[in-house]
């Protein structure tokens, strides 16, 4: 079975640039969740959507930050303008349902730097 | 939520078990005790996840204290490919769907 697929794998642009990442969660699956890394905080969560809906955005950043789930099968998530301190290594995760014993399902993550 | 205690850093030799252990005294009644690992350059990984009893899967065992205030991530016999973060996680805001609250983790090393 294919896993979560996060395309692109490594992305190097300039500060001020639009930045959009992209995730195929797993068929079937209907929680999706984008997650951030750095050194300094750890793996945070960002957003949540159920059945393609934003559930809880409260991690995003910032207004510079939005994610979109058009359909089942897709999900972006963009920074508008991007600064430095957006690099980062952003994963997305798909699972089953809502069940709090469901395990998540991580792609391979898209790493970021800002210029 | 609840939080876990892991210790920061771990070392093993190949081919011996590691017994990775998790402090979570604040624990409720309803939260499953989940692990996952990151392998370097990846996502983080599912390994296992248990509510009261003992589980075994092909991974790893997971052995839950009797108070549920402690848990033990059991690798039976490490390998070079098991050096990773073991995040030892509880469930997170249930308005964030269960979202994973990761913690700094275990860097467990595997030496030959």
């Amino acid at each position: 079975d294919a896993g979560v697929i996060q395309s692109p794998r490594h992305e190097v642009t300039e500060m001020g640039q639009e930045v959009t990442l992209r995730c195929k969660p797993i068929s079937g699956h209907n929680s999706l969740f984008w997650y951030r890394q750095t050194m300094m905080r750890g793996l945070e969560l960002l957003i949540y959507f159920n059945n393609n809906v934003p559930i809880d955005d409260s991690g995003m950043p910032e207004d510079r930050f939005s994610a979109k789930m058009p359909n089942a099968s897709f999900s972006t998530l963009k920074i508008q303008p991007s600064e430095p301190r957006d690099s980062a290594v952003y994963f997305c995760a798909s699972r089953p349902n809502r069940a709090g014993n469901q395990p998540q399902h991580f792609g391979d993550g898209t790493r970021l730097s800002i210029l | 939520d609840a939080k876990t205690t892991q210790p920061n850093s771990m070392e093993s030799n190949e081919e011996e078990p590691v017994h990775l252990p998790c402090n979570h005294s604040t624990i409720s009644g309803t939260d499953y005790i989940h692990w996952y690992r990151q392998l370097p350059s990846q996502g983080p990984e599912y390994v296992i996840h248990g509510l009261t009893s003992n589980v075994n899967n092909r991974m790893a065992s997971l052995a839950i204290a009797e108070d549920r205030k402690s848990s033990t991530l059991i690798l039976h016999r490490a390998t070079l490919r098991d050096a990773a973060v073991y995040y030892c996680i509880l469930r997170a805001n249930s308005n964030s769907g269960y979202a994973l609250n990761f913690g700094k983790g275990t860097s467990l090393l595997v030496t030959p």
